[in-house]
C-alpha cells in the first residue's frame, strides 16, 4: 500500500522560511514524479510543484515560482519543498502525492502570520 | 493548464437518495480523473482513481465514470457519514488540477 507522510510545517512569520518533507513507502519513489499540493482554509487544493524522476525537471505555481524550491532524495524516500520568503497567502496544509497514485496523507499545516 | 469544471457547488440530500456530481475537464484528459472526499478539518479521502476504480475499502455505493472530458461521480443511497465536500481531480498533465468542490448537505 502506498503512503505518505508529510512533516515539517509550523507558524512561521511573514518572510520566513520552512522546509517540508514528505516520507514515502510502499513505492520505490526514484520511479515516480512527485508533487506537492495545497489547501488554503476553506478553499480547494491547488498545485503547487511537481519534480520528475531523479529530480532533472521541475515546474512550479506562479504564485510561488521563485521562493519555493522542490527537491528529492530517493535514497531516503523523501521529497522536500523548501519555501522561502514566506506570505500569508501560502499558509494551508501542504501534501505530496506521487504521480498516478492518488494518494493523500494527513498532510502538515503552515501558518504564516505575525 | 487543464480546467476543471465542477457542479454543482452544493447539493442537499436525504439519506437513502442517489446523487450526482458532475466534472468536466476542459480537454481530454483519458481517464486520468480521481475522486476525494473530505470532511471539515480532515485530510482528503481517496474514492476513486482511474475515473472509476474505487479504492481499496471504498463503499460500493460510490462509483465513477466517464472518459475524455466529461465524468461523474455517483452516491447511491446516501449515508449520514457521506455529508462531506467532495472534489476531481485530473493528472493527466501537470499542472495537477482540481474541480471547485460539491458540497454535499442534508
Amino acid at each position: 500500500e502506498v503512503q505518505v507522510m508529510e512533516s515539517g510545517g509550523g507558524l512561521v512569520k511573514p518572510g520566513g522560511s520552512l522546509r517540508l518533507s514528505c516520507v514515502t513507502s510502499g513505492l520505490t519513489m526514484s520511479d515516480y514524479w512527485m508533487h506537492w499540493v495545497r489547501q488554503a482554509p476553506g478553499k480547494g487544493p491547488e498545485f503547487v510543484s511537481h519534480i520528475t524522476s531523479y529530480g532533472s525537471t521541475s515546474s512550479y505555481a506562479d504564485s510561488v515560482n521563485g521562493r519555493f524550491i522542490i527537491s528529492r532524495d530517493d535514497a531516503k524516500n523523501t521529497l522536500y519543498l523548501q519555501m522561502n520568503n514566506l506570505a500569508a497567502d501560502d499558509s494551508g496544509v501542504y501534501y505530496c502525492q506521487p504521480y498516478g497514485e492518488v494518494v493523500w496523507g494527513q498532510g502538515t499545516t503552515v501558518t504564516v502570520s505575525s | 493548464d487543464i480546467q476543471m469544471t465542477q457542479s454543482p457547488s452544493s447539493l442537499s440530500a436525504s439519506v437513502g437518495e442517489t446523487v450526482t456530481i458532475t466534472c468536466r475537464a476542459s480537454r481530454d484528459i483519458g481517464d486520468y480523473l480521481a475522486w476525494f472526499q473530505q470532511r471539515p478539518g480532515k485530510a482528503p479521502k481517496s474514492l476513486i482513481s482511474g475515473s472509476s476504480s474505487l479504492r481499496d475499502g471504498v463503499p460500493s455505493r460510490f462509483a465513477g465514470s466517464g472518459y475524455g472530458t466529461d465524468f461523474t461521480l455517483t452516491i447511491t443511497s446516501v449515508q449520514p457519514e457521506d455529508f462531506a465536500t467532495y472534489y476531481c481531480q485530473q493528472y493527466n498533465a501537470y499542472p495537477i488540477t482540481f474541480g471547485q468542490g460539491t458540497r454535499l448537505d442534508i
